[in-house]
């Protein structure tokens, strides 16, 4: 299957500075990456789609400003969080489509501000 | 709008048991549906997809079939082991083109040896 990988795993930083996290695909191209939220214990929620080449789509109620989205490649899209404050902390979980509507996840990433 | 209805856990069970998790979901266009399984500090991974009505995914022993009568999707395992504990979401996307996924709130799944 289609592999997505995302870098760092985990991450500690402290308030007000900026994290960025990495999300690629592997195995495959894609012109389109989504990125998530994920609280403990809760489901997922969508915060934007990221297109290669043009601005991300971001979902209502998500700072854009806040969660800056970059597709700078057909393989690799990076979510900065950036003046990180600890009600950012979360999971943090890309995915990709290789080709049509089965997205595959990444690992995902865990943000503790502190 | 597109919306999945998840059966709430936490669900307990025995090694060998029956496992059913309900799933229904609301959507304006004809929807594939997912069932995608979290374990402990990991990302998501599909378990198994439908694309249309009647429909059977599987995969793992898990099965869950697109009943567009009922606007359902279920997941089963006939005899669940230690290692299927994790959580359970169902998912739809409504091929509108952006293949965004509508999540359920997932459902978590203890197996007891």
């Amino acid at each position: 299957g289609a592999v997505v990988s995302q870098h760092p795993s985990w991450v500690i930083c402290k308030s007000g500075t900026s994290v960025k996290i990495e999300c690629r695909s592997l195995d495959f191209q894609a012109t389109t990456m989504f990125w998530y939220r994920q609280f403990p214990k809760q489901s997922l929620m969508l915060m934007a789609t990221s297109n290669e080449g043009s601005k991300a789509t971001y979902e209502q109620g998500v700072e854009k400003d806040k969660f800056l989205i970059n597709h700078a490649s057909l393989t690799l899209s990076t979510l900065t969080v950036t003046s990180a404050h600890p009600e950012d902390s979360s999971f943090y979980i890309c995915s990709a489509p290789p080709g049509g509507e089965t997205q595959y996840f990444g690992p995902g990433t865990r943000l503790l501000v502190l | 709008g597109n919306s999945v209805t998840q059966m709430e856990g936490p669900v307990t069970l025995s090694e060998e048991a029956f496992l059913t998790i309900n799933c229904t979901y609301t959507a304006t266009g004809y929807p594939s549906l997912f069932w995608y399984v979290q374990y402990p500090g990991e990302g998501l991974q599909l378990l198994l997809k439908a694309t249309k009505a009647d429909d059977k995914g599987s995969n793992k022993g898990f099965e869950a079939t697109y009943r567009k009568e009922t606007t359902s999707f279920h997941l089963e395992k006939g005899s669940v082991q230690v290692s299927d504990s994790a959580v359970y979401f169902c998912a739809l996307s409504d091929r509108g083109g952006d293949y965004k996924l509508s999540f359920g709130a997932g459902t978590t799944v203890t197996v007891r040896a």
